[in-house]
């Protein structure tokens, strides 16, 4: 079956170490996308990605960095510069119509990290 | 980019419908709406999406109005398995999805 993969699941960081974590779909979409979810909130867009090498930074960039050298795979570095990195991190692709107009988000499970 | 206003929660008893509504009076003429949801601690899940025309699927209906500027979803018979955050959003100028913090539906017995 095709679908986007997330992992770990669970993630735990000591202050001061880079971590990545790992975000593979199958379904063959262009774009790719990095969110961060805090308790009770909204998410928030960290980067994307719409093409392979080349890759955009969102909202909430600084502290972050990605890679996009395959389709397939998007992986997000979380820096010892990212001061508060505990929070849900979720994964999604999306597939772009000739129109222009994008179908929708299909999401990973997401990885929760935490800082200890 | 256009941004969404939804009520923070809602309560519905099961077996009734569930109507969340979406105030989105920024929205521009191309710009589709998108409901998804999210069950504690799993990624978001599609449910449907709109442009004009009010859209069902076998998950729920989406009612956008003539203006576009506001629009109603609807789980027609809810169950307690539907209790999530329902997302309602449009897409920011750079194309990608602005999610705000949702809808939280409680589905009582």
């Amino acid at each position: 079956d095709g679908g986007i993969t997330q992992s770990p699941k669970y993630l735990f960081r000591k202050e001061g170490q880079n971590v990545t974590l790992s975000c593979e779909q199958n379904l063959n979409h262009d774009a790719m996308y990095w969110y961060r979810q805090d308790p009770g909130q909204g998410l928030r867009l960290i980067y994307y990605s719409q093409i392979v090498n080349d890759f955009q930074k969102g909202d909430i960039a600084e502290g972050y960095s990605v890679s996009r050298e395959k389709k397939e795979s998007f992986p997000l570095t979380v820096t010892s510069a990212q001061k508060n990195p505990t929070a849900f991190y979720l994964c999604a692709s999306s597939i772009d119509l000739p129109q222009g107009i994008s179908y929708g988000y299909t999401f990973g499970s997401g990885t929760r990290l935490t800082v200890v | 980019d256009a941004k969404t206003t939804q009520p923070t929660s809602m309560d519905c008893a099961e077996g009734r419908a569930a109507n969340l509504p979406c105030n989105h009076s920024t929205i521009s003429g191309n710009e589709y709406v998108y409901w998804y949801r999210q069950i504690h601690s799993q990624g978001p899940q599609y449910i449907i999406h709109g442009l004009k025309n009010n859209e069902t699927n076998e998950m729920a209906s989406l009612i956008i109005t003539e203006d576009r500027k506001s629009s109603t979803l609807i789980l027609p018979h809810a169950t307690l398995r539907d209790t999530a955050v329902y997302y309602c959003i449009v897409e920011g100028s750079q194309g990608n999805l602005i999610f705000g913090k949702g809808t939280k539906l409680s589905v009582k017995p």
